[in-house]
């Protein structure tokens, strides 16, 4: 079985631009959630997506956005990017919803390094 | 907020040492995993501890979850250059809130 992939993995953008983080859960996964990993603050969550809907919500401004389409790929968007958005962005999918319980298990991809100059 | 702080931060060992890495809250969890990442990659789940008291046996690891369910411990026997890797703790509760704690990152020489 496949695992989770995530497009690009690395990616340079500029100050007030805007990008799209791509990410293909495993195969019958529905559930799909972001973090954001620095040196700094460690990781952070995002958001996560469960059947094309947005189920949680961290403590991100409404630049992060993101979405989930019927085949449970889900993308990831940051709008005006700052310097401080510079980070690895990492997505994991789950079969039931991962924050339920927290005994869910998560699979990871390997990220998308974003540096913003 | 629930903050999960783990220590030690940073942790340089020789290989055939033994090594004990702490995951603390004020806050109690109804469960806790502990995750490993590598270089390049994204965290992968080592083991899921739900009850106070709980101790699971991984090969070389004991994973151990505090009596009062607010605390955690990875014990890594005779580590190997291959343990190397940032370890994660994370804690569920009530209202799908999940916490990674701080991180340790260690590095086991050959």
């Amino acid at each position: 079985k496949a695992g989770v992939t995530q497009t690009p993995r690395y990616l340079i953008k500029t100050r007030g631009q805007q990008v799209t983080l791509s990410c293909s859960p495993i195969s019958g996964h529905r559930s799909v959630s972001w973090y954001q990993q620095t040196p700094g603050q460690g990781l952070q969550f995002l958001f996560e997506y469960f059947s094309e809907t947005q189920r949680n919500k961290g403590n991100f401004p409404g630049r992060f956005s993101g979405r989930q389409f019927s085949n449970s790929r889900s993308e990831m968007n940051v709008s005006t990017l700052e310097l401080g958005d510079s980070a690895l962005y990492l997505c994991a999918s789950s079969y039931t919803r991962g924050g339920r319980s927290g005994t869910d298990t998560q699979y990871f991809g390997p990220g998308t390094r974003l540096t913003v100059l | 907020t629930q903050l999960l702080e783990q220590s030690p931060q940073f942790l340089s060992i020789q290989e055939g040492e033994n090594l004990t890495v702490y995951c603390n809250s004020s806050s109690v969890f109804s469960s806790l995993q502990w995750y490993r990442q590598e270089p390049g990659e994204g965290p992968v789940l080592l083991v899921t501890v739900v009850t106070g008291g709980e101790v699971k046996k991984l090969k070389r690891l004991t994973f151990q979850f505090g009596d009062a369910r607010k605390d955690s411990s990875l014990h890594i026997t005779a580590a190997q250059p291959g343990d190397t890797g940032l370890y994660l703790c994370r804690g569920g509760s009530s209202g799908d809130k999940l916490t990674f704690g701080t991180g340790t990152r260690l590095a086991v020489r050959p």
